[in-house]
């Protein structure tokens, strides 16, 4: 079986500093990696995913994630955050063989002030 | 893009009542999934369906039951709502591809009293 560990469950930072959320797995099969975000009374919407290649996915609005193998983490990072990314995030993992159901952490809160 | 759509955002209900929660999707997902939300638990898998009329138990299938006659519609039934079983209620598809994302609903705050 797999789990997913997200040991911060509060990441308080200022505006523009930089941030990093992290995520470890453990999983005996290889797996798909995902980040998803949850603003405020809205349900979850992906915010990155590995599934091979470069270790290193990028989204839309300068998060960034690194794959790294030898310490099962997927840790998310932006390097200078908005108000606006003032959400949960969870990461999340599914196999790549067999049925695909996600397997969540327990989540992070990021909470940037002014 | 794509749709889920969950009946109601907030639901009151008393101890006892038979609750039903629905979830329709407008983009012929195969799978389809309900996980609850808690505070400092995050998301936990109670039933998910890959098909019409397929059901597989989640983590956490205890008190709840699931419905799917038709491909775009998956219910969560609560046979007889408990006051734990206050929570919010996450619906997901997704397609059978390798690797693809599951969407989401905007979830169902429910209050059992």
């Amino acid at each position: 079986a797999q789990s997913v560990t997200q040991l911060d469950s509060q990441v308080p930072v200022f505006e523009e500093a930089p941030v990093e959320l992290r995520c470890n797995y453990s999983s005996s099969v290889s797996v798909y990696l995902f980040w998803y975000v949850q603003y405020p009374n809205q349900g979850l919407q992906l915010l990155l995913k590995y599934l091979s290649g470069s270790t290193l996915v990028e989204s839309i609005n300068g998060f960034e994630a690194e794959f790294n193998k030898s310490q099962t983490s997927f840790h998310l990072r932006k390097p200078s955050v908005h108000i606006s990314d003032t959400a949960e995030y969870f990461c999340a993992v599914s196999v790549v063989t067999g049925f695909q159901k996600l397997v969540f952490g327990t989540g992070t809160r990021l909470l940037v002030s002014p | 893009d794509v749709k889920v759509t969950q009946s109601s955002r907030y639901l009151v209900k008393r101890t006892g009542e038979k609750v039903f929660l629905e979830c329709v999707q407008d983009m012929d997902h195969e799978n389809m999934f309900w996980y609850r939300q808690d505070p400092g638990l995050g998301l936990r898998l109670i039933y998910f369906s890959y098909d019409v009329k397929m059901k597989e138990k989640g983590d956490i299938p205890e008190g709840y039951s699931v419905s799917r006659e038709k491909k775009e519609r998956f219910s969560l039934i609560l046979e007889s709502a408990s006051t734990n079983q206050t929570s919010m209620y996450l619906c997901a598809s997704s397609s059978y591809s390798r690797g693809t994302e599951a969407f989401f609903g905007q979830g169902t705050r429910l209050t059992v009293v």
